[in-house]
């Protein structure tokens, strides 16, 4: 049974527009939440991340807003650009562990 | 320049054969992972090691191996038992504290394994 769901596997967006991803997961436990970006044949980078004590975190054009009580992570990017067309995965952690869980991904295509 | 190397970039497995993927970190990090990356699906995690000479079992272990000798190096081999074993496979390291990991994962740029 998935612990964290991208339910839409690809989103198309034009240049300069908002781009927003989503994520739901199962556990209310978790406690810090984060967004990697994948291109082909690499290995994903990390984007941003938030911490479950907060409800928004803000980097340049990338926001990513944490709703505890519907258990939904979501990444906003403005403006989007066509570099940031790639694969972004939710990952969410367990606490007092040492590992991730990774949602299945969502593939962005900006469109210039 | 610190960071995560994979090698070899692609590799070619015949059936019944073992083959080893490395992993070397210079991030001078405790913790390191092997995830498996199929077409459609997320990042699965097949082994962890939180220290050197220890390691634990992930979501997909069957058919996998791994050791942890040495802080820096992680390799995964996949053995013969593997039936589907064709997958991009990801590796991964991370700062520890006390009982949990801190913040984000960092990835080597991933070994992409054929069967012939």
């Amino acid at each position: 049974d998935q612990q964290v769901k991208q339910n839409s596997p690809s989103l198309s967006v034009q240049e300069g527009r908002i781009s927003i991803l989503n994520c739901d997961y199962t556990n209310s436990m978790f406690d810090y939440f984060l967004w990697y970006k994948k291109y082909p044949a690499e290995g994903p980078t990390f984007l941003i991340s938030i911490s479950s004590i907060k409800d928004k975190n803000e980097d340049g054009r990338f926001t990513v807003f944490l709703n505890k009580s519907a258990k939904h992570l979501s990444l906003h990017i403005v403006p989007s650009q066509p570099g940031d067309s790639a694969v972004y995965f939710c990952a969410v952690h367990p606490p007092g562990t040492y590992k991730y869980i990774f949602g299945t991904g969502t593939r962005l295509k900006v469109l210039a | 320049d610190g960071g995560i190397t994979q090698s070899p970039k692609y590799l070619f497995r015949k059936e019944g054969q073992n083959v080893t993927l490395s992993c070397e970190q210079n991030l001078n990090h405790d913790a390191m992972y092997w995830y498996r990356q199929d077409p459609g699906q997320g990042l699965r995690l097949i082994y962890y090691s939180q220290i050197v000479n220890d390691f634990q079992k992930g979501d997909i272990a069957e058919g996998y191996s791994v050791s942890r000798e040495k802080k820096e190096s992680f390799p995964l081999t996949v053995t013969s038992a593997q039936k589907n074993p064709t997958a991009f496979y990801l590796c991964a390291s991370s700062i520890t504290t006390g009982a949990t990991i801190q913040e984000t994962q960092y990835f080597g740029p991933g070994t992409r394994l054929l069967v012939l």
